[in-house]
């Protein structure tokens, strides 16, 4: 993933919001996407965004996408220790192009 | 649960040896990718196939090579193995309608350990 880049740890209290940010470099890419991985796990896809859309909201989680600056993040409202993970954003051309992943940590 | 299933779930191999992995597509798609992903880094891609054919190609010596079957499952298959192979394989599938947008459906991955 030497295409996307994000910061690679994250440390949040559970409650708090956490934001995880993303940069990409392929324009063309009509999706950008956010997985999640747990312990040993494969890769689970928590959601999705557009390339034509600035913002999506699903439930606790907000994908923000600014074009301009290739910027892309995830929000997690209300942080739950459940969502202790490592989270990945990948972008999309036939092939899916993913960064290094960011841990986040939830402490009580 | 995402209907895509890899086995075997772990596996141990010697340097040198050979080995095949397995992924059952989920039900309807028809494309099947492949991604290598070391300890503490993201997925990188190996190749996809659609249709049975071989569709695209990520940065991997031809030691790493794939079959898709006409039930759209697939194997990959790596010879000559190394310490570096070491890694979990995973597997996605998608349906793919030609515009190379869709949503990819991992399984649970296999664990290679290359001693």
């Amino acid at each position: 993933g030497e295409d996307v880049e994000q910061s690679l740890f994250l440390s949040v209290r559970e409650g708090d919001s956490s934001v995880i940010n993303c940069t990409y470099t392929d324009s063309s890419s009509t999706y950008l996407y956010w997985y999640k991985q747990e312990p040993g796990a494969g890769l689970q896809l928590l959601t999705y965004i557009f390339s034509n859309m600035d913002m999506k909201q699903d439930q606790r989680l907000t994908v923000l996408l600014n074009k301009k600056d290739k910027h892309l993040s995830l929000r997690i409202a209300d942080t739950q220790t459940g969502d202790s993970a490592i989270y990945f954003c990948a972008e999309n051309d036939y092939k899916l192009s993913f960064g290094a992943g960011t841990t986040v940590t939830v402490r009580a | 649960e995402t209907g895509v299933t890899q086995s075997p779930t772990h596996l141990i191999k010697t340097r040198g040896q050979q080995v095949t992995l397995r992924c059952s597509s989920q039900s309807g798609h028809n494309t099947v990718s492949w991604y290598q992903q070391a300890l503490g880094q993201g997925p990188q891609f190996i190749f996809q196939y659609y249709r049975e054919e071989e569709n695209g190609r990520g940065n991997f010596p031809p030691r790493f090579s794939g079959l898709q079957f006409p039930n759209y499952s697939s194997e990959l298959n790596v010879n000559a193995l190394e310490l570096d192979d070491s890694a979990l394989y995973l597997c996605a599938s998608s349906l793919d309608s030609g515009t190379g947008d869709t949503e990819a459906f991992f399984g649970q991955g296999t664990r290679l350990t290359v001693v």
